[in-house]
Order: C-alpha cells, then sequence, then structure tokens
C-alpha cells in the first residue's frame, strides 16, 4: 500500500513565505504532484517532480527527495487568494498502469 | 482549450433514480480518471480509462457504471446509489497514462442521493 502525509492546517502571513511538507511511502514511485484546490472547486495542477532537487515556477517551488520520501511546496509573497486546499499525490507506477494518489490535503489559511 | 467539462454541475436523485454524470476534454488526451470527492477529503480515485478501455477499476461498487464512447467523452451511469455515495464526482484527464504528465480536473458534479 501507499501512506502519504501533510499537516492538516497552517497559517500564514499576506507577503510571508510558507513551506507545505509531505512524506509518503509507496512501491513504484513515478513522479510527485502539488495541487491546489479552493473550496468548491477543482483541483488546480501547480508542480510536479521527478526527480530529485528543486523545481520553481514563479511564487511557487516544489522539491523533492525520492530517497526521504519528502517533498515540500514552497510560496513566496503569499497572497489572500492563496488561501485553499494543497494537496500532494504520488503517482505509481502499476500493473495496469500509473495510478495517482492524494494526500489529505493541507488547508492554508493567509492572514493579513 | 485546456477545459475538462461535466455536467450537471449539480444533482439530486433519489436511491431508486438511474442517472449519469458527463465529461468532455477536446485536448486529445488519452487517458481519462473518475475521482469520489467527500467533504473535507482528498479526491479518491474510482476508474481509468487508457485509449477508450478501462484501465483501473478501484473495486468501486457496480452501482456506479463508468463508459468511454470515444476519446473525448466519459460517463458515470448511477442506479441504485445510497446516501453515502453523496459527493463531489471529479472527472480529469492527461494526455497519456503512461507518461507522467499533469492531469486537468473538471470542475466537478455535486451529487446529494435522497
Amino acid at each position: 500500500g501507499q501512506n502519504i502525509d501533510q499537516p492538516t492546517e497552517m497559517t500564514a502571513t499576506e507577503g510571508a513565505i510558507v513551506q507545505i511538507n509531505c512524506t509518503y511511502q509507496t512501491s513504484g514511485f513515478n513522479g510527485l504532484f502539488w495541487y491546489q484546490q479552493h473550496a468548491g472547486e477543482a483541483p488546480t495542477f501547480l508542480s510536479y517532480n521527478v526527480l530529485d532537487g528543486l523545481e520553481e515556477k514563479g511564487r511557487f517551488s516544489s522539491f523533492l527527495s525520492r530517497s526521504k520520501g519528502y517533498s515540500y511546496l514552497l510560496l513566496k509573497e503569499l497572497q489572500m487568494k492563496d488561501s485553499a486546499s494543497y494537496l500532494c499525490a504520488v503517482r505509481r507506477l502499476t500493473g495496469g498502469g500509473n495510478k495517482l494518489t492524494f494526500g489529505t490535503g493541507t488547508q492554508l489559511k493567509v492572514e493579513l | 482549450d485546456t477545459e475538462v467539462t461535466q455536467t450537471p454541475k449539480h444533482l439530486v436523485m433519489g436511491m431508486t433514480n438511474k442517472k449519469s454524470l458527463k465529461c468532455e476534454q477536446h485536448m486529445g488526451h488519452r487517458a481519462m480518471y473518475w475521482y469520489k470527492q467527500k467533504a473535507k477529503k482528498p479526491p479518491e480515485l474510482m476508474f481509468v480509462y487508457s485509449y477508450e478501455k478501462l484501465s483501473i477499476n478501484e473495486s468501486v461498487p457496480s452501482r456506479f457504471s463508468p463508459e468511454c464512447p470515444n476519446s473525448s467523452l466519459l460517463n458515470l451511469h448511477l442506479h441504485a446509489l445510497q446516501p453515502e455515495d453523496s459527493a463531489l464526482y471529479l472527472c480529469a484527464s492527461s494526455q497519456d497514462f503512461g507518461r507522467v504528465t499533469e492531469a486537468f480536473f473538471g470542475q466537478g458534479t455535486r451529487l446529494t442521493v435522497v
């Protein structure tokens, strides 16, 4: 089976930097994705990592360490609109193909 | 066009009803997915279609029946549902099931079973 863990909630201040961690245990690892989901809306893709290291995309960066089963999403220059749930999702290669399984999500609240 | 379109947006149905959820994408994606999401929980994979063939069924009860009429369309037929099946049903697509590409999600159908 697999296990994907994230903190349930985080609070940060507008303009600050926040790091959301994700740890996972899985076989057949084939990539890690970060999605943002506002309440009542669909998840939207933010980033993905397949190899170790940092991927930067504007205000968002994502880091992966495959040996440690660890990833984080870094959000810079926080804005009020960044208040949302952030979902870590692990892609796993199975006999039937690739499966994407989501972690429990981290609810981020950005305050003034 | 990077949209996945789902209809209807909201659906209320009785336990004896038969209804269908529809999903459409025109990005040329060959993998399509159904996920179920309960309140304050992550999406849970239900079915995966790859090149219009059912590739993964995550032990979903038979009262949920998926169908992929062509490469752009994905349906989920519902029959004899239970109140605990009330949830947000999300459709997603990705370029290819075998490659590491992102999945695009539709806005979902919020289903209430009464």
